[in-house]
């Protein structure tokens, strides 16, 4: 059974300050790895994904991917009351995109 | 931009009733997928497809159907509502050669009375 494990929080953190959100995945053949931004009541959305080890940067989000470890993170700089909502990380292991794994999301409340 | 519709918003239906939730992309993606989401258990895969009139099982497909008879269309089928079917319906398309990204609809909150 493939497995990706958050931490469900809730996160707190001050407006301003830099949240963490860390994944684990258990599938060593994974490829792709996605984050989505879920707020409450809709649907999620894509915020990041990263393929290769390493960072990438896109605005105030930096995904981190350590395959080695099996570890892939999200940090949000300058954190705002907007950011507040459920970060839910997915993992794919296949080509074609149909072996996707979602994780059970971590909940963030970024405090004014 | 990508487009997931979803048929409705929310659906109110009785225990024993057929009900059908709506898919439709505009994105000509070949992956199209169904989720419920309940509170504590994340997202479940329900069934996906890879393919007109393709199908495969996800983790949860009791009690449920699917039908792919368009590319753009994927319908899923509770054929006989029960109460514990209540929850968030979640469609999704993705494309093999578009980076695998889900993309999801607004969803559709059932309640089974």
């Amino acid at each position: 059974q493939k497995e990706v494990e958050q931490n469900s929080g809730p996160l707190s953190v001050p407006e301003g300050a830099i949240a963490s959100l860390n994944c684990t995945y258990s599938d060593r053949g994974s490829q792709s790895f996605f984050w989505y931004r879920q707020y409450s009541g809709k649907s999620p959305e894509l915020i990041m994904f990263i393929y290769s080890n390493g960072d990438k940067e896109d605005g105030r989000f930096t995904a981190q991917l350590n395959k080695a470890s099996q570890y892939v993170s999200l940090l949000i700089r300058d954190s705002q009351p907007s950011d507040s909502a459920t970060y839910l990380c997915a993992v794919n292991a296949d080509n074609y995109g149909q072996n996707f794994v979602f994780g059970p999301g971590t909940r963030l409340s970024v405090l004014p | 931009d990508v487009k997931v519709t979803q048929s409705s918003r929310y659906l109110v239906k009785r225990t024993g009733e057929k009900v059908f939730l709506e898919c439709v992309q505009d994105m000509d993606h070949e992956n199209m997928f169904w989720y419920r989401q309940d509170p504590g258990l994340g997202l479940r895969l329900i069934y996906f497809s890879y393919d007109v009139k393709m199908k495969e099982k996800g983790d949860i497909p009791e009690g449920y159907s699917v039908s792919r008879e368009k590319k753009e269309r994927f319908s899923l089928i509770l054929e006989s509502a029960s109460t514990n079917q209540t929850s968030m319906y979640l469609c999704a398309s993705s494309s093999p050669t578009g980076g695998e990204t889900q993309y999801f609809g607004p969803g559709t909150r059932l309640l089974v009375l």
